[in-house]
């Protein structure tokens, strides 16, 4: 079975300041991962993926995750905060192996810049 | 750029009414999901359908769900008899064939409230 956790509940950054939301996931096979970012009221919307290739990967709005296999992670990064990334951000994955397999989420972090 | 819509944004029903939710899809998109989110809790998956059928669903999705492509654009998850706690936002989202095309777009939602 598939599973997706994101351990923060919250996280809270000063703005210009790094940031890092933490995801770990599990999965049978190659994973399929995304991140996804919630604003209030909205759906959801594709920040990033990692299929394949490189492990470093970059995404909307200065995003970028880092797909670590060994520890089954793919923690999102971004080198500076701005208010407006305050939000709530959800890691997903599926499995590789059928094309129609559905998207497993964390529960979501959410993401408080302070100015 | 495309953008999977959903209508209504919101809808209120009495408990036993029978609701349907519409969704059109990402035109040239052939995968179609269902997913809901109820308040505070993750984004749970309940229903995938491609060429015409229902591909994949989970435990969440019971005879009372059913969906529909009715016509070249429309994709539609109708509840039969809602139940207080079918009170949640539902998220319908799309995807591409082919290689390289993994990513779901997601709608902006419809909130369900039963009451």
């Amino acid at each position: 079975a598939q599973s997706v956790a994101q351990p923060e509940d919250q996280v809270n950054v000063a703005e210009g300041n790094p940031l890092t939301v933490k995801c770990t996931y599990s999965v049978s096979g190659n994973p399929y991962l995304f991140w996804y970012v919630q604003y209030p009221n909205r759906g959801l919307q594709f920040l990033l993926k990692y299929i394949t290739g490189d492990n470093l990967v970059k995404g909307s709005y200065g995003f970028e995750a880092e797909f670590n296999k060994s520890q089954t992670s793919f923690h999102l990064k971004k080198p500076s905060a701005l208010v407006s990334d305050s939000a709530l951000y959800f890691c997903a994955v599926r499995a590789s192996l059928s094309g129609n397999t559905p998207l497993v989420f964390g529960k979501g972090t959410r993401l408080s810049v302070i100015a | 750029e495309p953008e999977v819509t959903q209508t209504p944004s919101h809808q209120v029903t009495q408990m036993g009414q029978e609701v349907i939710l519409r969704c059109v899809p990402i035109s040239n998109h052939l995968y179609f999901y269902w997913y809901r989110q109820i308040l505070g809790q993750k984004v749970e998956f309940l229903v995938s359908f491609y060429n015409n059928e229902i591909s994949e669903k989970s435990e969440i999705f019971d005879d009372q769900f059913s969906v529909e492509r009715p016509d070249g654009s429309n994709f539609t998850l109708k509840i039969r008899s809602t139940k207080l706690e079918d009170s949640a936002m539902y998220f319908c989202a799309s995807r591409a064939t082919g290689t390289g095309r993994e990513t779901q777009y997601f709608g902006p939602g419809t909130r369900l409230l039963v009451l």
